[in-house]
């Protein structure tokens, strides 16, 4: 257990629509990241927050926004959702700014 | 543009023996690089790590070696277990530029008895 929650684990909705996951980074990780992973692809980075602001952003879609709270969670919102979306969506968090990130299980959303 | 690569979508060993996990990269700027396992149903766990100012770093029964002039990078697991059976991916990141790490596609190693 790596100590990073992400809630749910699955979620199925349709094409259109919009939906949030949610991640809880470990106690004490000021830093959370976004990642995707689609079929047989390698994990894409998305964003980055660190202790409530947007440090880095990778090739997130201009459909998909993220924000930190001040309890240090962050939410992943991905709207008008399309078939391509289906992907396992991992959070992770490392403390400060480490190298090593540690993942939560993972959301599995699956647009139909 | 796949900047880190793992060309080798499966790789099986037996057990007690060496398994050997590649991965190269592109991207002359990257000088940490990082290893994950991941199980099913689980994200990817940390395993080790090294930066480009060394060549091997080694914990226990993993060791990295990294070759700067070829880009290259290899994990060794001596000896194998059958719970070294995982996807493992290689990853890759520029010190001082935030701490994106970029993904090879994984490896999935089976150790066999």
């Amino acid at each position: 257990d790596s100590g990073v929650t992400q809630t749910p684990k699955h979620l199925i909705t349709a094409t259109g629509q919009r939906v949030t996951l949610r991640c809880s980074p470990r106690s004490g990780d000021l830093s959370v990241y976004w990642y995707q992973q689609s079929l047989d692809q390698g994990l894409q980075f998305l964003i980055q927050y660190y202790n409530g602001e947007e440090r880095a952003k990778g090739n997130i879609l201009e459909r998909f926004s993220a924000q930190q709270f001040p309890d240090l969670h962050s939410e992943l919102n991905l709207s008008s959702l399309e078939l391509g979306d289906s992907a396992l969506y991992f959070c992770a968090s490392s403390l400060d700014l480490s190298y090593e990130q540690y993942f939560g299980p993972g959301t599995r959303l699956t647009v139909t | 543009d796949q900047q880190v690569k793992q060309n080798s979508p499966s790789l099986s060993v037996q057990e007690g023996r060496i398994s050997i996990l590649n991965c190269d990269y592109t991207n002359s700027m990257f000088d940490y690089f990082l290893w994950y396992k991941k199980y099913p149903a689980e994200g990817p766990t940390f395993l080790i790590s090294i930066s480009s100012i060394k060549d091997k770093n080694e914990d226990g029964r993993f060791t990295v070696f990294l070759n700067k002039s070829a880009k290259h990078l290899s994990l060794h697991i001596v000896p194998s277990q059958p719970g070294d059976s995982a996807v493992y991916f290689c990853a890759a990141t520029i010190t001082g530029g935030g701490n994106k790490l970029t993904f090879g596609t994984g490896t999935q190693l089976k150790v066999e008895l």
